[in-house]
């Protein structure tokens, strides 16, 4: 079945720009959505943002001013990159598949193990 | 502060039948199919329920979902100690144009 696996450094410094992949195995990348969501410490989850296979993006107004996401269909992998990160942006960040029905039911599934990154000096 | 709004905790013991509720507004829960998740500690979240109480492959019949307006339920029957874990409910919102959740459950089977 389809498995995720988020990837990245571990300790981002305050300011500079976080950068998560997130690799799909066991599926293709083609024809579904693709999310990225985050639980900072002690907090509920947050979803950060999604991309189509086909490259058209959305994000979290919250964070839309800093946040970049990208696919790479030849490696089955998807992208984040968010900028100018400070101590709140410290969290679990989790990669996930949305996939939608045309009668407009959508569902995230499966999810990867979360990758926890912290901002420190 | 989460947009869908959960109670912090739960409890139940062996057997019992226990509700998690998860409140939104009309954009969110009031438009679309919660999905609900559970999460055991260093785990991913695991899809429990979707588009109006369907459920997974490999998810008991035990867990069932439903929704009255704003508001949506994940009802667990014949607990057991292995659904000790968070709960998560979440939705499309159709303002944001992404998804909500909700600050997250943890259910203790006593």
């Amino acid at each position: 079945q389809v498995q995720l696996q988020e990837s990245g450094p571990g300790l981002v410094k305050p300011s500079e720009t976080l950068s998560l992949t997130c690799t799909v195995s066991g599926g293709s990348i083609t024809s579904y959505y693709w999310s990225w969501i985050r639980r900072p410490p002690g907090k509920g989850l947050e979803w950060i943002g999604y991309i189509y296979y086909s490259g058209s993006t959305n994000s979290n107004p919250s964070l839309k001013s800093r946040v970049t996401i990208s696919v790479d269909r030849s490696k089955n992998q998807f992208s984040l990159r968010l900028s100018s990160v400070t101590a709140a942006d410290t969290a679990v960040y989790y990669c996930a598949r949305e996939q939608r029905t045309i009668v407009g039911g959508r569902w995230l599934d499966p999810w990867g193990q979360g990758t926890l990154v912290t901002v420190s000096s | 502060q989460s947009v869908l709004t959960q109670p912090p905790s739960a409890s139940g013991t062996p057997g019992q039948r226990v509700t998690i509720s998860c409140s939104g507004g009309s954009s969110n829960v009031g438009s679309n199919a919660v999905n609900w998740f559970q999460q055991l500690p260093g785990t991913a979240p695991k899809l429990l329920i979707y588009s109006y109480n369907q459920r997974p492959s490999g998810v008991p019949d035990r867990f069932s979902g439903s929704k009255s307006g704003t508001s949506a339920s994940l009802a667990i029957s014949g607990l057991q100690s292995e659904d000790e874990a968070h709960y998560y409910c979440a939705a499309w919102d159709d303002s944001l144009n992404g998804w909500v959740f909700g600050g997250g459950t943890k259910l203790t089977v006593l």
